[in-house]
């Protein structure tokens, strides 16, 4: 069975301080990795895919890497408008998005 | 434009009612997903329409029924609905079914069941 698990749960941060979101998952037959991020009430927003191990993709202050077991969702140089829960979802043989429980990301000023 | 509309935002229903959620993208998508997500937790898939036709169904209550009329708009249509159906419930399109294409998600319909 399909499994995915975020740690943490939540990360509170200061503004500036630089921190990784782990993604551990079991896929069979993984097709791609997505990560997005959601603010509360409102859908999920697409940032990268990710289709292979050793793959990485980046956008403003965030770096998505991918291993064959894990993603990371690096972030540097926080700012408060990161504050968000950061959902990651590989896609197996099912061609379905298996999404993690998320980690609610809080950026203090 | 990546955009999904929803329609409408919020909706209350009583558990006679019969109501209808409704979903537009205009990006040429063949894909189409409905999702429901409760406080806290991630999206959970329900239904995906491929190329206007039911390709998956997650085994959800017949009070809730997809319809995809056209390649552009996705309806969920709401019947008898019970208290613990209350979520947000998420449209999403992709380029196709599978292939590990990105889903954009629409802004969400906020359901309340009473």
């Amino acid at each position: 069975e399909d499994q995915v698990t975020q740690s943490p749960e939540a990360l509170r941060l200061q503004e500036g301080e630089s921190s990784s979101l782990n993604c551990s998952y079991t896929v069979s037959g993984l097709r791609g990795l997505f990560w997005y991020r959601q603010d509360p009430g409102k859908g999920p927003e697409f940032l990268f895919t990710l289709y292979s191990a050793g793959e990485e993709k980046e956008k403003e202050r965030l770096k998505a890497t991918l291993t064959k077991k894990e993603s990371f969702l690096h972030i540097t140089a926080p700012k408060p408008e990161d504050s968000a829960t950061y959902l990651c979802a590989p896609e197996g043989g099912a061609q379905k998005l298996v999404f993690g429980q998320g980690t609610r990301l809080t950026i203090n000023p | 434009d990546t955009e999904v509309t929803q329609t409408p935002k919020h909706l209350v229903m009583g558990m006679t009612n019969k109501k209808s959620l409704k979903c537009e993208q205009h990006m040429g998508h063949r894909a189409m997903y409905w999702y429901k997500q409760k406080a806290k937790k991630p999206p959970e898939l329900m239904f995906v329409y491929s190329y206007e036709k039911l390709s998956i169904n997650e085994s959800v209550p017949s009070r809730f029924s997809p319809e995809c009329p056209n390649s552009s708009l996705l309806n969920l249509h709401l019947h008898a609905l019970q208290p613990e159906d209350s979520a947000l419930y998420l449209c999403a399109s992709s380029p196709g079914p599978g292939g590990a294409y990105e889903q954009y998600f629409g802004p969400g319909t906020r359901l309340t069941v009473t």
